[in-house]
């Protein structure tokens, strides 16, 4: 089965900075990209950002670039999210996914999201 | 303002049937196959229930079912029953520049 598991989120100050983590079991884990999606207050779903399998390549929304980092360490079945300069319309509840497809053979069906995690907190504001 | 646009509520009884709809743009619905549908339980992990328009995961029920017609695709709930009552979000493939779009979401109420 499985399992994504995020954690990291917490209440920061603008212009601050967070790293939010995510943990996964259940599948080989390094075969797959991950995306993180996240939901503000009272709004709908915004898809983050998308890393390959391999770490190598990212996309981003046009929101976060330049300000937010995505890693993943396939050793240890984790992605990051480095959040860097923190607005109070980044608040949300940030959820990793893992897409749907293996990342060798999507398309545009790399953006179809089959697994999700609870979801964790980020909250900026002073 | 969210890319592609769903009603913000719809509502059925138990046992009746209902349709959502996600207008998007040639751009993104109307250009792709990709269009998957999710379900929100406040508290839980969001749920996948619909991709390539009209494909099911395996464990979700017969009674969600997909479609497209142009730039409109629909999620289709038939024999409503009271834990289908949850945010329902469409979201479509968008191209190689925007990749991903959402709908803003549509809040089903099971009367």
């Amino acid at each position: 089965e499985v399992q994504l598991l995020e954690s990291g989120g917490d209440l920061v100050q603008p212009g601050g900075s967070l790293r939010l983590s995510c943990a996964a079991s259940g599948f080989t884990f390094s075969t797959y990209a991950m995306s993180w999606v996240r939901r503000a207050p009272g709004k709908g779903l915004e898809w983050v950002a998308t890393i390959s399998g391999s770490g190598g390549t990212t996309f981003s929304a046009d929101s976060v670039k330049g300000r937010f980092t995505f890693s993943r360490d396939n050793s240890k079945n984790t992605m990051f999210l480095q959040m860097n300069t923190l607005r109070a319309d980044d608040t949300a509840v940030y959820y990793c996914a893992k897409n749907l497809v293996p990342w060798a053979y999507c398309g545009g069906d790399c953006y179809i999201f089959d697994s999700w995690g609870q979801g964790t907190l980020v909250t900026v504001s002073s | 303002q969210s890319a592609l646009t769903q009603p913000r509520s719809v509502s059925g009884s138990p046992g009746q049937s209902v349709t959502i709809s996600c207008t998007g743009t040639s751009s993104d619905v109307g250009a792709y196959k990709y269009v998957s549908w999710y379900q929100l339980h406040p508290g839980k992990a969001p749920k996948l229930m619909i991709y390539d328009v009209s494909k099911r995961p395996s464990g979700v029920p017969d009674r969600f079912s997909g479609s497209k017609s142009g730039n409109t695709a629909s999620l289709t709930i038939s024999g409503l029953q009271a834990d289908d009552e949850a945010d329902y979000y469409c979201c479509s493939y968008a191209g190689s520049y925007t990749l991903v779009v959402f709908g803003g979401g549509t809040k089903l109420t099971v009367l």
